[in-house]
């Protein structure tokens, strides 16, 4: 069965420094892999999405992640945090005819 | 573009009542979601539709939730009667074409039941 793990479920970051969001899955065929923000009060808004081709994949609001087959693992990076990016951050996996599975998120909040 | 609307926001009923939230998609989206995200959880799938079709509903309780999209537009999810773990925020979503469109998220409905 397909799963998704955040094992972080909150980190504090100080702005301007750097920010890695760890996500690990479980699934038997190639995933296709989302990163979700939610900002308090807002709906989930989509960063980025794995499908295939090359494993860097960049998205919205500077942010990218990196598909690493042999770690199970889709990483999310920002090189410079900001007070804004403060919200959840959610990692999800899914694939052709099967339904999408989400992390339980990892709080991330910003040290002034 | 409006996004995803939803409404009532909040919502606080007593247990073994019933409730109603309700979605408007955005315009020309076929598939509609609704999610229900536990607090500290990510949303879970209840029901998918394509269009006025029900493609995946194997997570929805169905003994009492119901849900239903009438003309393939808006969309009506119901619990009757509520019971104390429904408390939960319920999400809907929607995409273009496919559950591998991008999908955009309304604010959700924040259920309390007490």
């Amino acid at each position: 069965a397909q799963s998704v793990t955040q094992p972080d479920i909150h980190i504090t970051v100080s702005e301007g420094a750097s920010l890695e969001l760890r996500c690990n899955y479980s699934y038997g065929a190639t995933p296709y892999l989302f990163w979700y923000v939610q900002s308090p009060g807002q709906g989930l808004q989509l960063l980025l999405k794995y499908f295939s081709g090359d494993t860097l994949v960049q998205g919205i609001k500077g942010f990218e992640a990196e598909f690493k087959r042999s770690q199970s693992s889709f990483n999310l990076r920002k090189p410079s945090v900001h007070w804004s990016d403060a919200a959840e951050y959610f990692c999800a996996v899914g694939a052709r005819a099967s339904k999408i599975i989400f992390g339980s998120g990892t709080r991330l909040s910003i040290r002034p | 573009e409006a996004g995803v609307v939803q409404s009532p926001r909040y919502k606080i009923i007593e247990k073994k009542q019933p409730v109603a939230f309700w979605c408007n998609p955005i315009s020309g989206h076929n598939t509609l979601y609704w999610y229900r995200q536990n607090l500290g959880q990510g949303p879970e799938l209840l029901i998918r539709y394509e269009n006025e079709e029900a493609v995946d509903d194997s997570q929805l309780p169905k003994d009492r939730f119901s849900a239903e999209r009438l003309k393939g537009v808006d969309s009506t999810l119901k619990i009757q009667p509520a019971e104390l773990g429904d408390s939960a925020v319920y999400l809907c979503a929607s995409s273009l074409v496919d559950i591998f469109s991008e999908q955009y998220f309304g604010p959700g409905t924040r259920l309390t039941v007490t």
